[in-house]
């Protein structure tokens, strides 16, 4: 299994401003993942991110709203650009283990935009 | 398009009961499926994972089981206890893309003292 811990926990901001969320993993992954869990909703995904490569962007998610860095194989960070209200949800990074791709989460970022 | 569904969406039981959470997908093509509990506002706990050649895996309480051909799998939570009131939600990872996972919308479990 892995160990992943993000930062900020969580965070008020006020719309227009920017975010950084990190995520760190206590050992070495190939692929890192960033998801979006709005107010009741399930999790969707926002991006894949491989490190030393551009980072994979969804249907509905671009890379200047969500900008995304992955300079080692255990550190990423996620960017929230120009918030809005809407942008209020919990967002998680996850793992996949070599082999069974087995994924593990971190404790989220829970984003309030005022 | 793989469809995950959970049923039901909530569900209340006294402690001590035993339970069984239900998650069916469309697509029988699936490298494996995993179950997951979040706690509210938190991230997300793996509970189990099963892979597509197998029928079932068990930690603790916990029971998962996969039908593939039928395209279910059920969780089943022995003599449930007021901490395990959690969502509960299962993914399953399609054949094509590994790392991929396609989620159910989770039940909500409340076990009452």
């Amino acid at each position: 299994s892995a160990v992943i811990s993000q930062k900020p926990s969580r965070d008020i901001c006020q719309r227009g401003t920017s975010l950084t969320i990190q995520c760190q993993v206590d050992s070495q992954v190939t692929m890192m993942f960033w998801y979006r869990q709005q107010p009741g909703q399930s999790l969707t995904l926002i991006a894949t991110a491989n490190q030393g490569s551009e980072a994979t962007y969804e249907s509905g998610f671009v890379i200047d709203k969500f900008p995304i860095s992955r300079p080692n194989l255990t550190f990423s960070t996620l960017t929230v650009s120009n918030m809005s209200p809407e942008d209020s949800s919990i967002y998680l990074c996850s793992v996949a283990g070599q082999g069974n791709y087995e994924q593990y989460f971190g404790p989220g970022t829970r984003l309030t935009v005022t | 398009k793989q469809e995950v569904t959970q049923i039901p969406a909530a569900l209340s039981v006294p402690e001590g009961e035993n339970l069984v959470l239900n998650c069916s997908f469309t697509d029988s093509a699936i490298y494996n499926l995993q179950w997951f509990r979040q706690d509210p506002g938190k991230g997300l706990t793996s509970l189990l994972l099963i892979q597509s050649s197998q029928r079932e895996q068990t930690s603790g309480r916990l029971n998962a089981s996969l039908d593939k051909s039928s395209g279910r799998s059920t969780l089943y939570i022995a003599a449930s206890q007021p901490g395990d009131s959690a969502t509960y939600l299962c993914a399953v990872s399609p054949t094509d893309s590994n790392y991929q996972l396609i989620w159910g919308a989770g039940t909500k479990l409340i076990i009452k003292p």
